[in-house]
Protein backbone atom coordinates (compact mmCIF):
# COMPACT_ATOMS: atom_id res chain seq x y z
CA UNK A 1 0.00 0.00 0.00
CA UNK A 2 1.73 2.99 -1.17
CA UNK A 3 -0.37 5.55 0.38
CA UNK A 4 -0.11 9.09 -1.30
CA UNK A 5 2.86 8.85 -4.30
CA UNK A 6 4.30 12.51 -5.72
CA UNK A 7 6.81 12.49 -8.66
CA UNK A 8 9.00 14.48 -8.66
CA UNK A 9 10.64 14.82 -5.42
CA UNK A 10 12.91 18.32 -6.79
CA UNK A 11 12.25 20.27 -9.64
CA UNK A 12 14.57 23.22 -10.66
CA UNK A 13 12.49 24.81 -13.34
CA UNK A 14 13.19 28.70 -15.07
CA UNK A 15 11.02 31.51 -15.19
CA UNK A 16 8.38 30.87 -18.38
CA UNK A 17 8.37 26.86 -17.98
CA UNK A 18 5.51 25.04 -17.41
CA UNK A 19 5.44 21.58 -15.85
CA UNK A 20 2.88 18.89 -14.01
CA UNK A 21 3.05 17.66 -10.80
CA UNK A 22 2.09 14.42 -9.84
CA UNK A 23 -0.05 12.99 -7.23
CA UNK A 24 -1.74 9.78 -7.53
CA UNK A 25 -3.14 7.52 -4.07
CA UNK A 26 -4.05 3.86 -3.85
CA UNK A 27 -6.66 3.95 -1.29
CA UNK A 28 -9.39 5.09 -3.19
CA UNK A 29 -9.99 8.27 -1.49
CA UNK A 30 -12.43 10.66 -2.84
CA UNK A 31 -10.96 13.67 -1.26
CA UNK A 32 -7.34 15.01 -2.73
CA UNK A 33 -5.90 18.28 -2.08
CA UNK A 34 -2.80 20.47 -3.42
CA UNK A 35 -1.29 22.61 -0.85
CA UNK A 36 1.80 25.10 -0.91
CA UNK A 37 4.13 25.42 2.07
CA UNK A 38 6.32 28.49 2.27
CA UNK A 39 8.20 29.31 5.74
CA UNK A 40 6.04 31.55 8.23
CA UNK A 41 3.18 30.99 6.14
CA UNK A 42 1.63 27.36 6.97
CA UNK A 43 -0.10 25.16 4.17
CA UNK A 44 -1.99 27.26 1.97
CA UNK A 45 -4.57 25.52 -0.42
CA UNK A 46 -4.45 25.89 -3.78
CA UNK A 47 -7.28 23.18 -5.35
CA UNK A 48 -9.19 20.30 -4.33
CA UNK A 49 -11.36 17.78 -5.20
CA UNK A 50 -14.17 15.78 -4.04
CA UNK A 51 -14.09 13.09 -6.61
CA UNK A 52 -13.59 12.12 -9.85
CA UNK A 53 -14.68 15.03 -12.03
CA UNK A 54 -15.30 17.79 -10.15
CA UNK A 55 -12.55 20.15 -8.64
CA UNK A 56 -12.30 23.78 -7.10
CA UNK A 57 -10.39 26.26 -5.80
CA UNK A 58 -8.57 27.37 -2.93
CA UNK A 59 -6.76 29.92 -1.32
CA UNK A 60 -3.96 30.83 -3.49
CA UNK A 61 -5.02 28.90 -6.98
CA UNK A 62 -3.72 31.63 -9.42
CA UNK A 63 -0.70 29.90 -11.78
CA UNK A 64 -2.33 26.32 -11.06
CA UNK A 65 -5.16 24.64 -13.24
CA UNK A 66 -5.91 21.00 -11.97
CA UNK A 67 -7.67 18.02 -13.31
CA UNK A 68 -9.40 15.06 -11.76
CA UNK A 69 -9.98 12.54 -14.59
CA UNK A 70 -9.25 9.53 -11.74
CA UNK A 71 -10.00 8.93 -8.59
CA UNK A 72 -6.58 8.12 -8.06
CA UNK A 73 -5.09 10.71 -9.91
CA UNK A 74 -4.84 14.53 -9.03
CA UNK A 75 -1.90 16.29 -10.85
CA UNK A 76 -0.78 19.96 -10.57
CA UNK A 77 0.09 21.88 -13.62
CA UNK A 78 1.91 25.27 -13.56
CA UNK A 79 1.06 27.10 -16.22
CA UNK A 80 3.73 29.63 -16.73
CA UNK A 81 6.28 28.92 -13.40
CA UNK A 82 7.19 32.00 -12.00
CA UNK A 83 9.84 32.87 -9.11
CA UNK A 84 6.82 33.23 -6.14
CA UNK A 85 6.44 29.56 -7.31
CA UNK A 86 9.13 28.24 -5.42
CA UNK A 87 8.07 26.14 -2.72
CA UNK A 88 7.35 22.88 -1.44
CA UNK A 89 4.37 21.71 -3.04
CA UNK A 90 2.04 18.86 -0.56
CA UNK A 91 -0.77 16.73 -2.73
CA UNK A 92 -3.31 15.05 0.02
CA UNK A 93 -6.08 12.64 0.37
CA UNK A 94 -8.82 11.35 2.48
CA UNK A 95 -11.78 8.96 2.78
CA UNK A 96 -14.14 11.62 3.67
CA UNK A 97 -14.48 14.62 5.87
CA UNK A 98 -13.43 13.75 9.26
CA UNK A 99 -11.05 11.34 9.01
CA UNK A 100 -7.90 13.02 8.41
CA UNK A 101 -5.75 13.46 5.78
CA UNK A 102 -3.05 11.38 4.30
CA UNK A 103 0.22 13.58 2.95
CA UNK A 104 2.54 13.02 0.10
CA UNK A 105 6.27 13.53 0.53
CA UNK A 106 5.95 16.38 -1.21
CA UNK A 107 7.82 18.19 -4.23
CA UNK A 108 10.46 21.19 -3.89
CA UNK A 109 10.23 23.20 -6.59
CA UNK A 110 12.75 25.82 -7.35
CA UNK A 111 11.45 28.47 -10.30
CA UNK A 112 14.57 30.77 -11.07
CA UNK B 1 -14.98 31.12 5.50
CA UNK B 2 -12.82 29.04 7.33
CA UNK B 3 -10.33 30.35 9.09
CA UNK B 4 -7.70 28.63 12.12
CA UNK B 5 -4.97 30.71 14.07
CA UNK B 6 -1.86 30.07 15.66
CA UNK B 7 -0.47 32.56 17.45
CA UNK B 8 2.73 31.84 18.19
CA UNK B 9 5.47 31.01 15.65
CA UNK B 10 7.58 29.55 17.85
CA UNK B 11 7.36 28.17 21.28
CA UNK B 12 10.74 27.08 23.60
CA UNK B 13 9.84 24.90 26.24
CA UNK B 14 12.53 22.78 28.74
CA UNK B 15 11.97 19.01 28.89
CA UNK B 16 9.34 17.98 31.25
CA UNK B 17 7.69 20.66 31.30
CA UNK B 18 4.31 21.19 30.12
CA UNK B 19 3.55 22.21 26.64
CA UNK B 20 0.51 24.53 25.35
CA UNK B 21 0.21 25.00 21.36
CA UNK B 22 -2.95 27.02 20.89
CA UNK B 23 -5.05 26.94 18.07
CA UNK B 24 -8.69 29.49 17.20
CA UNK B 25 -10.54 28.51 14.79
CA UNK B 26 -13.71 30.75 12.86
CA UNK B 27 -15.91 28.58 11.03
CA UNK B 28 -19.72 28.78 10.79
CA UNK B 29 -20.97 25.63 10.44
CA UNK B 30 -20.03 22.86 12.44
CA UNK B 31 -16.11 22.01 12.82
CA UNK B 32 -13.65 19.61 12.08
CA UNK B 33 -10.30 19.92 14.59
CA UNK B 34 -6.81 18.22 13.79
CA UNK B 35 -3.64 18.74 14.87
CA UNK B 36 -0.52 17.94 12.42
CA UNK B 37 3.06 17.40 13.19
CA UNK B 38 5.50 17.52 11.05
CA UNK B 39 9.45 16.42 11.67
CA UNK B 40 12.12 18.17 9.94
CA UNK B 41 11.45 18.12 6.73
CA UNK B 42 9.37 15.24 6.43
CA UNK B 43 5.42 14.64 5.42
CA UNK B 44 3.09 15.76 7.67
CA UNK B 45 1.44 13.33 10.19
CA UNK B 46 -2.09 13.34 11.49
CA UNK B 47 -1.91 13.58 15.52
CA UNK B 48 -5.56 14.41 16.50
CA UNK B 49 -8.61 14.64 15.65
CA UNK B 50 -10.93 16.14 17.82
CA UNK B 51 -13.96 13.98 17.02
CA UNK B 52 -12.12 10.53 18.29
CA UNK B 53 -11.27 12.24 21.74
CA UNK B 54 -7.83 10.23 21.63
CA UNK B 55 -4.28 10.68 23.42
CA UNK B 56 -1.22 10.35 20.68
CA UNK B 57 2.52 10.30 22.28
CA UNK B 58 0.86 11.71 25.38
CA UNK B 59 -0.39 15.04 23.88
CA UNK B 60 -4.48 15.72 23.95
CA UNK B 61 -6.83 18.86 22.49
CA UNK B 62 -10.01 19.73 23.26
CA UNK B 63 -12.60 21.59 21.14
CA UNK B 64 -13.99 24.23 22.89
CA UNK B 65 -16.83 25.63 20.92
CA UNK B 66 -17.82 28.43 23.34
CA UNK B 67 -13.84 29.98 22.84
CA UNK B 68 -13.37 28.42 19.24
CA UNK B 69 -10.36 26.96 20.23
CA UNK B 70 -8.69 23.37 19.81
CA UNK B 71 -5.25 24.07 22.15
CA UNK B 72 -2.87 21.43 22.00
CA UNK B 73 -1.00 20.08 25.31
CA UNK B 74 1.12 17.45 26.69
CA UNK B 75 2.08 17.42 30.23
CA UNK B 76 5.95 16.62 29.76
CA UNK B 77 7.81 17.88 27.03
CA UNK B 78 10.19 15.69 25.32
CA UNK B 79 12.79 15.98 23.21
CA UNK B 80 11.57 14.12 20.42
CA UNK B 81 8.37 16.66 20.17
CA UNK B 82 10.09 19.37 18.79
CA UNK B 83 8.49 19.70 15.24
CA UNK B 84 6.18 22.11 13.72
CA UNK B 85 2.90 21.80 14.62
CA UNK B 86 -0.56 22.49 12.64
CA UNK B 87 -4.18 23.28 13.39
CA UNK B 88 -6.52 22.37 10.48
CA UNK B 89 -10.53 22.85 10.84
CA UNK B 90 -12.49 21.19 8.22
CA UNK B 91 -16.37 21.13 7.91
CA UNK B 92 -18.10 18.26 10.03
CA UNK B 93 -21.08 17.77 8.10
CA UNK B 94 -20.41 19.36 4.70
CA UNK B 95 -18.52 17.07 2.33
CA UNK B 96 -17.32 20.40 -0.12
CA UNK B 97 -15.30 21.97 2.70
CA UNK B 98 -11.79 21.16 2.88
CA UNK B 99 -8.89 21.43 5.14
CA UNK B 100 -7.88 24.89 6.03
CA UNK B 101 -4.88 24.89 8.25
CA UNK B 102 -2.70 27.29 10.35
CA UNK B 103 0.56 29.14 9.81
CA UNK B 104 1.94 26.76 12.29
CA UNK B 105 3.78 26.72 15.28
CA UNK B 106 7.65 25.69 15.82
CA UNK B 107 8.06 23.76 19.31
CA UNK B 108 11.79 23.46 20.14
CA UNK B 109 12.10 21.44 23.46
CA UNK B 110 15.76 22.03 24.90
CA UNK B 111 17.29 19.57 27.02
Amino acid sequence: NAGVTQTPKFQVLKTGQSMTLQCAQDMNHEYMSWYRQDPGMGLRLIHYSVGAGITDQGEVPNGYNVSRSTTEDFPLRLLSAAPSQTSVYFCASSYQQGSGYTFGSGTRLTVV
Amino acid sequence: AQRVTQPEKLLSVFKGAPVELKCNYSYSGSPELFWYVQYSRQRLQLLLRHISRESIKGFTADLNKGETSFHLKKPFAQEEDSAMYYCALSGLYSGNTPLVFGKGTRLSVIA
